[in-house]
């Protein structure tokens, strides 16, 4: 089965705090990505990366930045976090073959809150 | 961007009852994808649909990818209180290399 590990399940830091979300998968996917829930909104796509070091927008990337130096791990930053980001952020995987149009696989999700 | 329409919202239901929920599009999809998310984790993919008209069943869940490739729907039949949950659609745009898009969910209440 695929695994894809976030960090943190939970996490509260402050305003203005520059914040690290970890992602890991351990299947080999090359695509991987980085979305926010929340009530009513659904899931939005904040960045994805199809590559090691290769990085593309998403619907909402204000405020976000990621890295993807290794293959397996795709990092969220938050640079200066804000009240309005406080949310679940959710982390998936997916191979690359063909067209790319294969499921994602999703972690835990963190739950992070900005005080 | 693009824009899923999943309906309805949420349901209530009894315990054995059976469920509908669908999603719908102004666009093609090549792709339409069921998840379900339990309180607190992240989504599980539920079932995959590659063709349109394809029926494909996962125990008492079964979906299909419309004709039109424009919509799917999702029925669970003879409900049981762990099938509680939020419900996503999501599909590929036929275009190579799109992320998804996701419907904004159906939450499924289930009294026993």
């Amino acid at each position: 089965d695929v695994k894809v590990t976030q960090s943190s399940r939970y996490l509260v830091k402050r305003t203005g705090e520059k914040v690290f979300l970890e992602c890991v998968q351990d299947m080999d996917h090359e695509n991987m990505f980085w979305y926010r829930q929340d009530p009513g909104l659904g899931l939005r796509l904040i960045y994805f990366s199809y590559d090691v070091k290769m990085k593309e927008k998403g619907d909402i990337p204000e405020g976000y930045s990621v890295s993807r130096e290794k293959k397996e791990r795709f990092s969220l930053i938050l640079e200066s976090a804000s009240t309005n980001q406080t949310s679940m952020y959710l982390c998936a995987s997916s191979p690359l073959r063909g067209a790319g149009n294969q499921p994602q696989h999703f972690g835990d999700g963190t739950r992070l809150s900005i005080l | 961007g693009q824009q899923l329409n999943q309906s309805p919202q949420s349901m209530f239901i009894q315990e054995g009852e059976d469920v509908s929920m669908n999603c719908t599009s102004s666009s093609i999809f090549n792709t339409w994808l069921w998840y379900k998310q339990d309180p607190g984790e992240g989504p599980v993919l539920l079932i995959a649909l590659y063709k349109a008209g394809e029926l494909t069943s996962n125990g008492r869940l079964t979906a299909q990818f419309g004709i039109t490739r424009k919509d799917s729907f999702l029925n669970i039949s003879a409900s049981i209180p762990s099938d509680v949950g939020i419900y996503f659609c999501a599909g590929h745009l036929n275009q190579a290399g799109t992320a998804l898009i996701f419907g904004k969910g159906t939450t499924l209440s289930v009294s026993s």
